[in-house]
């Protein structure tokens, strides 16, 4: 079974300055790694994934994120955020060939004041 | 527009109720899942489907519930007898399926549940 942690719950950020969200997994098996964004009443946006190979990973709208494997980390950054970034942030994984389900973080709600 | 599209948006019922939504994936998708998001959590799994055929399931997913997509199209999630705990966002996401063993999923608007 897998399990995705994210640290925390709130992000509130000044817009153009820089934003980590953190994210850690449990996994026995290998997985692959996503990011996803949620605009209030919409669904889900991939902003990233990580399946193989580098481990810094680039997405849409200027995001960012490094896969750690001996730290089961796949942190998420943006150097200078913007209004529009102020959204839900989810963490999840996948494992190789062992199913199709995603496992989801509880989400880390990024809030960009001006 | 050619994404993801799940019926109704907003869906109020009383406890005791049955709901049916309806969710019609990407055309050319023959992967169909749902999953269920509450307040201020990730979204769960419940089922997925390969087609017709109902290929996995959540111990989330109680006798209460049944989904189908009898043609391989769109899919339908029933909930009898709601509780006010299945107040939720129900989403629905399709993706290709086939050899490659990452396929991405993409989701629907969801549709948010209110059981008073």
């Amino acid at each position: 079974a897998q399990s995705v942690t994210q640290l925390d719950s709130q992000v509130p950020v000044f817009e153009e300055a820089p934003v980590e969200l953190r994210c850690n997994y449990s996994s026995s098996v290998s997985v692959y790694l996503f990011w996803y964004v949620q605009y209030p009443n919409q669904g889900l946006q991939l902003l990233l994934k990580y399946l193989s190979g580098s481990t810094l990973v680039k997405g849409i709208n200027g995001f960012e994120a490094e896969f750690n494997k001996s730290q089961t980390s796949f942190h998420l950054r943006k150097p200078s955020v913007h209004i529009s970034d102020t959204a839900e942030y989810f963490c999840a994984v996948r494992p190789f060939n062992a199913g199709n389900m995603l496992t989801f973080g509880g989400g880390t709600r990024l809030m960009v004041k001006p | 527009d050619t994404g993801v599209s799940q019926d109704p948006r907003h869906k109020i019922t009383k406890r005791g109720q049955n709901v049916t939504f309806r969710c019609d994936p990407i055309s050319e998708h023959n992967r169909l899942y749902w999953y269920r998001q509450t307040l201020g959590q990730g979204p769960e799994f419940l089922t997925y489907f390969q087609n017709e055929a109902q290929l996995e399931k959540s111990r989330l997913l109680s006798d209460r519930f049944s989904a189908e997509r009898p043609k391989g199209s769109f899919s339908t999630l029933e909930i009898q007898r709601t509780e006010q705990g299945d107040s939720a966002m129900y989403l629905c996401a399709s993706s290709l399926g086939g050899l490659s063993s990452y396929n991405e999923q993409f989701f629907g608007p969801g549709t948010r549940l209110t059981v008073l």
